[in-house]
């Protein structure tokens, strides 16, 4: 069984400041994919960012990039300069084959 | 170019009553999935449908059936509704499988009273 842990259940960061999610795994494959997902309020499901597992180099999409440790199952998003519209629920989410697992997600507040 | 299309967008009902709810894709996907999500538990897979013609349960199928009526249309279905079933209900779509990511619809906030 593959499971997604997300330990931050709720996080506030100041507009222009840095914050890291953080995300662990579980998954007896070797194959496989993660995803960082934003719900703003509108409860639309948006991709951030997402990293193949056979790859070594973390992922990196403008403000958004990915830490992630292969061998200790971590995957972490960190947003850069903060801007108000990042204020959205974030999902960690793991694909192995055809259905997307997801973690119970960090809902994220950027204050001015 | 919609994507992926769900209806109703809300819905209230009793228990024990029945419905059905929409699916559309335009995107020419094989594969397509219903999720609900409820507070503090994220998504959760009900079933999916890897390719047309096949349909596979899911972490919580309990309570729900699926029809894959072609490539491009997919429907859940509550045969007898309960409260324990009032969630946010997400239809997603995509290519393959693998580092292709999900494409969502907009979501059916359902309440069963």
């Amino acid at each position: 069984a593959q499971t997604v842990t997300q330990s931050q259940p709720e996080m506030s960061v100041q507009e222009a400041e840095t914050v890291t999610l953080s995300c662990t795994y579980d998954t007896s494959e070797n194959n496989y994919y993660l995803f960082w997902y934003k719900q703003p309020p509108s409860r639309q499901m948006i991709l951030v960012i997402r990293q193949e597992a056979y790859k070594q180099q973390n992922a990196t999409e403008n403000r958004f990039s990915v830490n992630f440790q292969k061998a200790a199952k971590s995957f972490s998003l960190k947003i850069s300069d903060s801007q108000l519209g990042d204020t959205a629920m974030y999902f960690c989410a793991l694909r192995s084959g055809y259905a997307l697992n997801f973690g119970k997600g960090t809902s994220l507040l950027v204050t001015p | 170019n919609a994507g992926v299309t769900q209806t109703p967008k809300f819905q209230v009902l009793k228990t024990g009553q029945s419905m059905t709810l929409q699916c559309a894709q335009d995107m020419n996907h094989n594969s397509m999935y219903w999720y609900r999500q409820d507070p503090g538990m994220g998504l959760r897979l009900i079933y999916y449908s890897a390719s047309e013609g096949t349909t596979d349960k899911g972490e919580v199928p309990n309570g729900y059936n699926v029809s894959r009526l072609n490539k491009r249309e997919f429907s859940l279905r509550l045969e007898s509704a309960a409260p324990s079933q009032t969630s946010v209900y997400f239809c997603a779509s995509s290519d393959l499988w693998g580092n292709e990511k999900l494409f969502f619809g907009s979501g059916t906030q359902l309440s069963v009273l």
